[in-house]
């Protein structure tokens, strides 16, 4: 049993260049999420995906796009990337079905942009 | 949505009862309170949630007060091991009113000294 699993763990962009970020969950999850974090900082909502089938903005949602391709996968897309999006990016999964059930992360994705 | 606010840091002694309490003045009557550890590196990983009064489990007690608008997280005898991010985080759980976005704060930074 995998839980979260992120694809890849590390990458190194050009300013400009486009890129996808992948996510994966095996436990059967309805809810899926992916957060920021720089150097320091706290996690920040990118983009979350409550349902199968949709897709809500987060807290900072520009220079991104999202897809939830199936009730295991949800992938993230930056379409020309920008040093200001140099950061680790974690993706999680919720099933919100009875209590003690959070959230589940994956081990991250580093992401530098040059 | 429920904002929290955190102390950003505290230092402990090994061996001492460590309390972080986390402020959520507008947490919605079916939020549950969820609190999750962080080391560098790695995801969040779950330590406790909790609804109302006190909730135990092997690694940490969580204590509610009646009007719910805050929360105190209580680890007994730390070590050198929990040094690490503490966040708090309102909405997940069964029931709750958030449909899916869960935003966390800025986190406590505990650095545990020998």
């Amino acid at each position: 049993n995998a839980g979260v699993t992120q694809t890849p763990k590390f990458q190194v962009l050009k300013t400009g260049q486009s890129m996808t970020l992948q996510c994966a969950q095996d436990m059967n999850h309805n809810s899926m999420y992916w957060y920021r974090q720089d150097p320091g900082m706290g996690l920040r909502l990118i983009y979350y995906s409550a349902s199968e089938g949709t897709t809500d903005k987060g807290e900072v949602p520009n220079g991104y796009n999202v897809s939830r391709l199936n009730k295991r996968e949800f992938s993230l897309r930056l379409e020309s990337a920008a040093p200001s999006q140099t950061s680790v990016y974690f993706c999680a999964s919720l099933i919100r079905r009875g209590p003690n059930q959070p959230q589940h992360f994956g081990d991250g994705t580093r992401l530098s942009i040059l | 949505l429920a904002k929290t606010t955190q102390p950003i840091s505290m230092d402990s002694y090994e061996g001492q009862e460590v309390n972080i309490t986390c402020s959520h003045n507008n947490i919605a009557t079916n939020d549950y309170i969820t609190w999750y550890q962080q080391f560098p590196s790695q995801g969040p990983r779950f330590i406790i949630q909790g609804y109302k009064t006190k909730v135990t489990n092997e690694v940490a007690s969580l204590f509610i007060p009646a009007d719910r608008k805050s929360s105190t997280l209580s680890l007994p005898r730390v070590s050198l091991s929990d040094t690490a991010v503490y966040y708090c985080l309102v909405g997940e759980g069964p029931g709750s009113s958030n449909t899916g976005k869960l935003i966390f704060g800025q986190g406590t930074t505990l650095q545990v000294k020998p």
